[in-house]
């Protein structure tokens, strides 16, 4: 059973640009969380999905950001017109039930020019 | 509102040497509790998780934690450390009443030396 999925591993934008991060859950696992890690800092909540569902964004800066889990595919973070400060490790879990342990991806290291 | 501490930020111990990091929660109620481990550039590792009974969890790769309600801690421990255990040490809470979320502490960085 592959565990959780997430790419780009890295990746470069010029500020102003679009950054798309993808995770595909494990198999079986329909709840998705999305957490940034800042430079020297711990983990910050940042979103929680289910399919098709957001049921937690109080992480989520209110503007630029977004994320979804379709049906179908991965679920997707999303972040338009980049600045500096979104530099970060971008780290997916997924959980098969919720209140459960979350078991997490590798992450995304974003990196603005 | 819930925070967790890890109040060392930064620990150096002998290879061999016995290791505890803290971790304080604060939260009403009892939280799921959560010890991570990360390795540079990687993704985070469970080590160990509480969410009720025993009081000491034991983990994987030597690793242990006991819960204490009274000092509202779950301090992680491991008698003798190997080389392969420096890395990022994160706790973490969970099991917030109407949140999924988990909320980490700030990390501690653990320095093997041989």
């Amino acid at each position: 059973n592959a565990g959780v999925m997430q790419n780009p591993r890295h990746l470069v934008r010029r500020r102003g640009q679009e950054a798309r991060l993808r995770c595909s859950p494990m198999k079986g696992h329909s709840h998705v969380y999305w957490y940034r890690q800042l430079p020297e800092e711990g983990l910050k909540f940042m979103v929680y999905l289910q399919k098709e569902n957001i049921i937690d964004e109080s992480g989520m800066p209110k503007e630029r950001f977004s994320a979804e889990f379709p049906k179908e595919g991965p679920s997707i973070l999303r972040i338009q017109q980049v600045v500096r400060g979104d530099s970060a490790a971008y780290f997916c879990a997924s959980s098969p039930v919720s209140y459960n342990e979350q078991f997490f991806g590798p992450g995304t290291r974003l990196t603005v020019l | 509102a819930q925070s967790v501490t890890q109040p060392d930020i930064h620990i150096t111990v002998s290879e061999g040497a016995s290791l505890e990091l803290r971790c304080n929660y604060s939260y009403g109620a009892t939280p799921y509790l959560f010890w991570y481990v990360q390795s540079p550039g990687q993704g985070l590792q469970l080590l160990l998780k509480y969410f009720s009974g025993d009081t000491l969890v034991q983990g994987i790769k030597g690793f242990e934690a006991e819960f204490k309600r009274s000092q509202s801690s779950f301090n992680l421990r491991k008698p003798s450390v190997h080389w392969s255990d420096a890395a990022e040490y994160f706790c973490a809470v969970g099991g917030l009443g109407n949140t999924d979320k988990l909320i980490f502490g700030t990390g501690t960085r653990l320095q093997v030396f041989p």
